[in-house]
């Protein structure tokens, strides 16, 4: 069974600090992708990566793969109220079935105080 | 632009009762999903369509059916409730079926609670 460990799964915080959240696994993954989903809708996706050391930058979010593919992280520069919500990363890994499998993390609930 | 519509947003049903989920896009997508979402647990696949007059099982497909009605709808039915499907019930859908690849769009979500 794959299993994808996030933490922390509760994050409070100030506004302008800075905040780290991990994913991580025994598992190798073909790709991960990490979500934000906010009170009352659905995940939106934030960004997708492939390559092992990947590292992509939204704005002030900075998310990085692992060499192996087996862990990410997702850092935010000077949090704002706005970034409050809960993050999820989701492994995927084509396996031997025909629509593959995508692991979701438990999530981690962050909240940005002003 | 609507994206992916939901209803209803809230249901209570009792034990045993029957019911159908209603998901519509409005994206030209091929490829639509429902996903269960539980505290601590993530989401879990129930069933997909990956493309317009297919079907297939995800990771937790007991006590679930599901009809892909055309392109735009596929809707999600549960014919005898139990407690344990209390959850929060999402579908998304993708323009195509490359999973962890390909961006799904997922609806606003139906809290469903089975006394």
């Amino acid at each position: 069974t794959q299993l994808l460990e996030q933490s922390p799964q509760f994050l409070s915080i100030q506004e302008g600090e800075n905040l780290t959240v991990y994913c991580n696994s025994s598992s190798v993954f073909s790709s991960l992708q990490w979500y934000r989903q906010e009170p009352g809708e659905g995940p939106v996706l934030l960004v997708t990566v492939v390559t092992g050391g990947e590292v992509k930058k939204l704005k002030r979010l900075t998310f990085q793969f692992g060499d192996a593919r087996k862990d990410s992280s997702l850092h935010i520069t000077a949090a704002q109220p706005g970034d409050t919500g809960l993050y999820l990363c989701a492994g995927y890994n084509a396996g031997g079935t025909s629509y593959g499998k995508l692991t979701f993390g438990q999530g981690t609930i962050l909240t940005v105080h002003p | 632009n609507a994206g992916v519509t939901q209803t209803p947003k809230f249901q209570v049903l009792k034990t045993g009762q029957s019911m159908t989920l209603q998901c519509a896009q409005d994206m030209n997508h091929n490829s639509m999903y429902w996903y269960r979402q539980d505290p601590g647990m993530g989401l879990r696949l129930i069933y997909y369509s990956a493309s317009e007059g297919t079907t297939d099982k995800g990771e937790v497909p007991n006590g679930y059916n599901v009809s892909r009605l055309n392109k735009r709808e596929f809707s999600l039915r549960l014919e005898s409730a139990a407690p344990s499907q209390t959850s929060v019930y999402f579908c998304a859908s993708s323009e195509t079926h490359s999973r962890g690849r390909s961006k799904e769009y997922f609806g606003a979500g139906t809290r469903l609670s089975v006394l």
